[in-house]
């Protein structure tokens, strides 16, 4: 089973900064199948990033993914006050059919 | 991105089965698979097993299979979730997520969601 381990676990950051957060794979991972979700308290979460750099429907462009094999990376640049947040890195796995999520870093404003 | 709709919240007694409803808006799509993922408090989400209701295909995580049955009424356009022999390490917000198909294959992400049905499980 693949774990995913994400770092750091909680990013302090100000409005305005840049936001890099890391998500590592125990093996290596098609990254066709490798996304990212953003939590905000009481709501489910949303689809930031698939495909490791496919921006999902009505996400903005300050959203980047990039990644291959193990290492992947997840950047917000120009922090704006609504991405304050938990931050989810997940994978799917086909054979058999497996999703595992990492366990979140929190991005807190400074 | 849609929000699925789900039934309402559940206190249920330890040992007892709960099952949950998710109503995505226009139905269930030939072109989407519908998901099961919980959250227990303070914890990340955790997948539990979905359904391709075009094939009528199942798929649950090893942890919970023999507890947990997921069906989808193409009639009605509602999935269900249900998880039996309740305990209380089962108390979490489940939700459902909906995820596209690329031709006949599963997407491998969840590009709605609903909004969530806590689930208390307590004597």
């Amino acid at each position: 089973e693949i774990v995913l381990t994400q770092s750091p676990g909680t990013l302090s950051l100000s409005p305005g900064e840049r936001a890099t957060l890391s998500c590592r794979a125990s093996q290596t991972i098609r990254s066709e199948y490798l996304a990212w979700y953003q939590q905000k308290p009481g709501q489910a979460p949303r689809l930031l990033v698939y495909g490791t750099s496919n921006r999902a429907t009505g996400i903005a462009d300050r959203f980047s993914g990039r990644g291959s094999g193990t290492d992947f990376t997840l950047t917000i640049t120009r922090l704006e006050p609504e991405d304050f947040a938990v931050y989810y890195c997940q994978h799917y796995g086909s054979s058999p059919p497996m999703y595992t999520f990492g366990q979140g870093t929190k991005l807190e404003n400074k | 991105q849609v929000q699925l709709e789900q039934s309402g919240a559940e206190v249920k007694q330890p040992g007892s089965s709960v099952k949950v409803s998710c109503r995505p808006p226009g139905g269930l799509l030939n072109s989407k698979a519908l998901n099961w993922v919980r959250q227990a408090p303070g914890q990340g989400p955790e997948w539990m097993g979905g359904i391709i209701p075009v094939f009528g295909t199942t798929n649950y995580a090893q942890k919970l299979r023999g507890r947990i049955t997921i069906t989808a009424d193409r009639s009605t356009g509602t999935a269900y979730m249900e998880l039996s022999s309740l305990r209380s390490e089962d108390t979490a917000i489940y939700y459902c997520a909906r995820e596209p198909l690329w031709f006949r294959d599963l997407s491998g992400h969840f590009e709605d969601w609903g909004q969530g049905t806590l689930v208390t499980v307590s004597s």
